[in-house]
């Protein structure tokens, strides 16, 4: 596609279940990256996938939190056992590779909206 | 630690009126830094980017500056429109190996641009 798509874009669950957010980067970006963002607060880091390189998972809050990508591409941000707080935004970006300068622009997709009743 | 702060926290001014916004950090060693537009419930979009050797760059009716020396970036925008209601967040990154991840966000700034 054009852009980074997430989906889906509002999710409302209960406190206790388990949810799976989606994103599907732009054709040919080798990195990407999850952010949460909360109500009026800045974006925080959750989790970094470049190529076939480990990920880098040292933002996700708690081990209820978890994600992984298939074949370089989408990815899929997994929390279980919802609870209050993990109400937010999740946010998806992709970036076209990595240097050691860090210049690449990132790509953000719309967000996934997640309320826990 | 690295820390992006960005000032003023909200701003509401007139449509056709300037403003500027901050953004002080202390990311090491320095590698860009990013200004980002953030519509309310969408996803944040680049605005421009400073690399260490650049002291301006405009995009139209937004300017960006840099101070590598004071570690300090501004935003001005001219002649604003409603259009340009949103918060604008201020994004360092770091060089080197291993910090490709390690982006610092600033919390934003808050712009309403009335009539």
């Amino acid at each position: 596609g054009a852009g980074v798509s997430q989906s889906p874009s509002n999710k409302v669950t209960e406190k206790g279940k388990d949810v799976e957010l989606r994103c599907d980067p732009i054709s040919g970006h080798t990195a990407l990256y999850w952010y949460r963002q909360s109500l009026g607060q800045g974006l925080e880091f959750l989790i970094y996938f470049q190529g076939n390189s480990a990920p880098d998972k040292s933002g996700l809050p708690s081990d209820r939190f978890s994600a992984e990508r298939t074949g370089g591409s989408v990815s899929t941000l997994t929390i279980q056992r919802t609870q209050q707080e993990d109400s937010a935004v999740y946010l998806c970006a992709s970036r076209q590779g990595t240097s050691g300068a860090n210049t690449g622009e990132l790509f953000f997709g719309e967000g996934s909206r997640l309320t826990v009743l | 630690k690295n820390q992006v702060e960005q000032s003023p926290q909200s701003l509401i001014i007139l449509e056709g009126k300037n403003c500027t916004l901050q953004c002080n950090y202390t990311v090491s060693p320095f590698s860009n830094l990013r200004w980002y537009k953030q519509d309310t419930g969408r996803g944040p979009v680049s605005l421009t980017i400073m690399t260490f050797s650049e002291n301006t760059k405009s995009n139209g009716r937004y300017t960006a500056t840099l101070d590598a020396d004071t570690k300090q970036s501004s935003l001005h925008i001219t002649a604003s429109q409603l259009s340009d209601s949103a918060s604008y967040i201020c994004v360092v990154s770091a060089k080197g190996a291993g910090t490709a991840s390690k982006l610092t966000f600033g919390t934003g700034t808050r712009l309403q641009v009335t009539l």
